[in-house]
Formats: C-alpha cells, sequence, structure tokens
C-alpha cells in the first residue's frame, strides 16, 4: 500500500511567521500535489510536482511555495502566514499515466494561523 | 477545462435506504473519474474510479457507481445504507494527459439511525 505522511497532524503558527509543512510518500511515484482543504470548497490545488526541483502552480498558489529536492518529498511553504491560511492542507502523490491513475492521501495538517 | 458539481453539500438518508449521491462534470475530452471518502480526522481514500472500461464502476464497502456520457453524470450509489458510511464524499475528475485531478466540493452524508 502507498503511504503517504505528513509530519504534523495539528501546527498552530503565528502571523507572519515562516511555515514549513512536509510531506513524505514511499511508492517512488513522480507526482506530488498540495491541496487545500475549506469547508464549502472542497479540495482546491495549491501546487504540484511532477519531477524532483520540477514545480507548477495550481489553483490558488498565492502566498505559498513549494520545495522538492528528493523524490519522496514534496515541501508546502507559507513565506509569511496569515490568518486566511488557517486550514486543513493535504498532500498527495500520484504514478504517472494519462490521467488515470488515483491520488494518494496523507492524513492531512489542520493549520492555525492566529 | 474540466470541473465537477455536487448537487448537495448535505445528504441525510435512514440507515438500510438507497444512499444517492450526484457528481455532474465538465470536460472536453473523455474523462477519468473518482469518488473519493473522508472519514473524520483523515485524509481522503479512493472508493472507485473509471477510467472508459465498464460504464458501472464497483468500489469498496458496497458502493457503485455509473458512468453516463449523455448525461456527464458519474452519481455514486449504495443500496442500503450502513451507520458506518457517514462521511464525507467528493468527486473528482481528470482528463488524459493532464496528471491534476479537480474536486467537486463534497457532499456529508449523515445516516439515521
Amino acid at each position: 500500500d502507498v503511504k503517504v505522511t505528513q509530519s504534523s497532524r495539528y501546527l498552530v503558527k503565528r502571523t507572519g511567521e515562516k511555515v514549513f509543512l512536509e510531506c513524505v510518500q514511499d511508492m517512488d511515484h513522480e507526482n506530488m500535489f498540495w491541496y487545500r482543504q475549506d469547508p464549502g470548497l472542497g479540495l482546491r490545488l495549491i501546487y504540484f510536482s511532477y519531477d524532483v526541483k520540477m514545480k507548477e502552480k495550481g489553483d490558488i498558489p498565492e502566498g505559498y511555495s513549494v520545495s522538492r529536492e528528493k523524490k519522496e518529498r514534496f515541501s508546502l511553504i507559507l513565506e509569511s502566514a496569515s490568518t486566511n491560511q488557517t486550514s486543513m492542507y493535504l498532500c498527495a502523490s500520484r504514478a504517472p499515466g494519462q490521467g488515470g491513475s488515483p491520488l494518494h492521501f496523507g492524513n492531512g495538517t489542520r493549520l492555525t494561523v492566529t | 477545462a474540466q470541473s465537477v458539481t455536487q448537487l448537495g453539500s448535505h445528504v441525510s438518508v435512514s440507515e438500510g435506504a438507497l444512499v444517492l449521491l450526484r457528481c455532474n462534470y465538465s470536460s472536453s475530452v473523455p474523462p477519468y473519474l473518482f469518488w473519493y471518502v473522508q472519514y473524520p480526522n483523515q485524509g481522503l481514500q479512493l472508493l472507485l474510479k473509471y477510467t472508459s472500461a465498464a460504464t458501472l464502476v464497483k468500489g469498496i464497502n458496497g458502493f457503485e457507481a455509473e458512468f453516463k456520457k449523455s448525461e456527464t453524470s458519474f452519481h455514486l450509489t449504495k443500496p442500503s445504507a450502513h451507520m458506518s458510511d457517514a462521511a464525507e464524499y467528493f468527486c473528482a475528475v481528470s482528463e488524459s494527459g493532464n496528471e491534476k485531478l479537480t474536486f467537486g466540493t463534497g457532499t456529508r452524508l449523515t445516516i439515521i439511525p
């Protein structure tokens, strides 16, 4: 079974702090994704990566950046946290395959910015 | 551009009754379609997926979904609801050559004892 591990389940940070959310997958998947989940809005894609050091903006990249130095690890960075970034963050990985392979998700990080 | 609409943000059914969760999609090419389930404080788990084989897809926990191209729909059903089915359900679409999945806004299913 694919395992996607997010380093923190709950995180509380102050406005203006730099925040790192870490995600590791153990199935050698090329593609990795960061989504944020908010009530009534579903999942919205922040960034994704299709290879080491490669990244592409999703639908809501503003205020975020990412890093992928190793294939198994994909980090989401909030350069200067703001209260409107309080949310559930979900990491996922996927084998490449013309769109038909499913995403495998971690358990999420619930971030609160005060 | 691909998109998904889930009708009904909240659905309540009695235990033992039929579950029907609606999903309509928009895609410029033949789509891949997915249903995911999220239990409280967990990530999303794959229930089932449609990838252009049989139009009736069976998934885990007794769920199934039917792809209807003419209606651009992929509704999720289960003949008899169980208390353990209470969760949030997400429909998602991706297109061939597009590695991104686009999700609907989700439907929270409540089971009434």
